[in-house]
């Protein structure tokens, strides 16, 4: 079975500072979704990594895909509070039948 | 429409009963899945449509639960003498395929279904 680990699942920090949550999977896959949700909220997707050595950034987060360590990275820089949510990674198989979601992280950014 | 739509957004059920959610996927959309979310957790696979093709209904979790599709629309999953544990956000996604496979799901905002 594909499991999708993310860690920390739980992550306090105060603004300005920057920090990384990780996503490991345990199967090959080429294609990588970044997540954020609010409470109460649905899923609104913020990264689409699809090779290997593909980084993204939007503002101040900044995503990479490494598949053969089959690990991606959502880095923070310089935290606000708009920030705080939960994050999900997700895979897909070549078979494409499912999207396959990590724990998630819960962000919770400190004025 | 402009995006995934769901109805009811919440829907409040009493043991026992039968409920029916329904999922409005992006046009031109061939995938659609369902998931659910349990309070605090991650998200929970149940089915998978594309296209014409027979779903993939591997994440079902018992035969209270079936889903249908017409063709590439409207998607309603229903779920049978519900019990407390079914009490979750529902969430439905549709996604357009892309060289052969699917690109990044669209979520739709989810019903929030509390069984009583």
């Amino acid at each position: 079975e594909l499991k999708v680990e993310q860690n920390p699942l739980f992550l306090s920090m105060q603004e300005g500072k920057n920090y990384t949550i990780y996503c490991n999977y345990s199967t090959t896959s080429d294609r990588l979704y970044w997540y954020r949700q609010d409470p109460g909220k649905s899923l609104e997707s913020l990264f689409v990594l699809l090779s290997n050595g593909a980084v993204k950034q939007e503002g101040r987060l900044m995503a990479s895909l490494d598949t053969k360590a089959r690990l991606s990275t959502l880095h923070i820089t310089a935290a606000v509070h708009d920030l705080s949510a939960t994050y999900f990674c997700a895979v897909d198989t070549y078979t494409g039948n499912q999207f396959y979601f990590g724990t998630g992280t819960s962000l919770t950014v400190i004025p | 429409g402009a995006g995934v739509s769901q109805s009811p957004s919440n829907k409040v059920t009493e043991k026992g009963k039968d409920v029916e959610l329904r999922c409005d996927p992006i046009s031109g959309h061939t995938a659609l899945y369902w998931y659910r979310q349990r309070l605090g957790q991650g998200l929970e696979f149940l089915i998978y449509f594309q296209g014409n093709s027979a779903p993939d209904k591997s994440g079902l979790p018992s035969d209270r639960f079936s889903a249908e599709r017409t063709g590439e629309s409207v998607s309603t999953l229903t779920i049978q003498r519900t019990q407390q544990e079914d009490s979750a956000v529902y969430l439905c996604a549709s996604s357009r395929p892309g060289w052969g496979r699917n690109t990044e799901a669209f979520f739709g905002q989810g019903t929030r279904l509390t069984v009583v």
